[in-house]
């Protein structure tokens, strides 16, 4: 299964961007990006995903590089609900997810 | 649609006693997945179903372990002669084929 990279934590100031990096050297080329966020007691939330092109929704953006071997989640502005865990998988074509540690953003008030 | 629901949502059991969950998909999904997670890590993948086909099982799905898919609605995922490594979130989510998926609030197993 093809894996992701992602940094344990990151911070960030409430109503500041936050760019959320996601490492997937070995992304094949009918893989999908996916993006979730997992809250405290609660199942994962789905936020974005994307193929090839740079995908914009109403929680967030998605950058993908020109090679696909990487991937950020842009969070705009910050909120302090944006508390998380996020999580960056590769889903292939047939719906298989493999879930790495995710990183856990803090924000601060 | 309320979305995914999962019953129950916790759950207490001695060693050696058999537990069953229940997954109640979003209606017009017809991808079913099964995951575990334990505290600090992300889900572990555990098996899927398309309607009622079990299309994939992993590795971790030992032989205690057993997923059903009736008529390709609700599923359930039994445990049998439960151990305390089996001690984990146990979480459902449904997708319209491979397209996003939407997860369920999990049951919390805990094996005393």
């Amino acid at each position: 299964d093809a894996k992701t990279t992602q940094p344990n934590s990151m911070e960030s100031n409430e109503e500041e961007p936050v760019h959320l990096p996601c490492n997937h050297s070995t992304i094949s080329g009918t893989d999908y990006i996916h993006w979730y966020r997992q809250l405290p007691s609660q199942g994962p939330e789905y936020v974005i995903h994307g193929l090839t092109s740079n995908v914009n929704n109403r929680m967030a953006s998605l950058a993908i590089a020109e090679d696909r071997k990487s991937s950020t989640l842009i969070l705009h502005r910050a909120t302090l609900r944006d508390a998380a865990v996020y999580y960056c998988i590769l889903r292939d074509d047939a719906g298989k997810s493999t879930f790495g540690d995710g990183t856990t953003l803090t924000v601060k008030p | 649609d309320t979305g995914v629901s999962q019953n129950p949502r916790h759950k207490i059991t001695k060693r050696g006693q058999n537990v069953t969950f229940r997954c109640d998909p979003i209606s017009e999904h017809n991808r079913l997945y099964w995951y575990r997670q334990t505290l600090g890590q992300g889900p572990e993948f555990l098996t899927y179903f398309q309607n009622e086909a079990q299309l994939e099982k992993s590795r971790l799905l030992s032989d205690r372990f057993s997923a059903e898919r009736p008529k390709g609605s609700f599923s359930t995922l039994e445990i049998q002669r439960t151990e305390q490594g089996d001690s984990a979130m146990y979480l459902c989510a449904s997708s319209v084929y491979f397209h996003e998926q939407y997860f369920g609030p999990g049951t919390r197993l805990t094996v005393t």
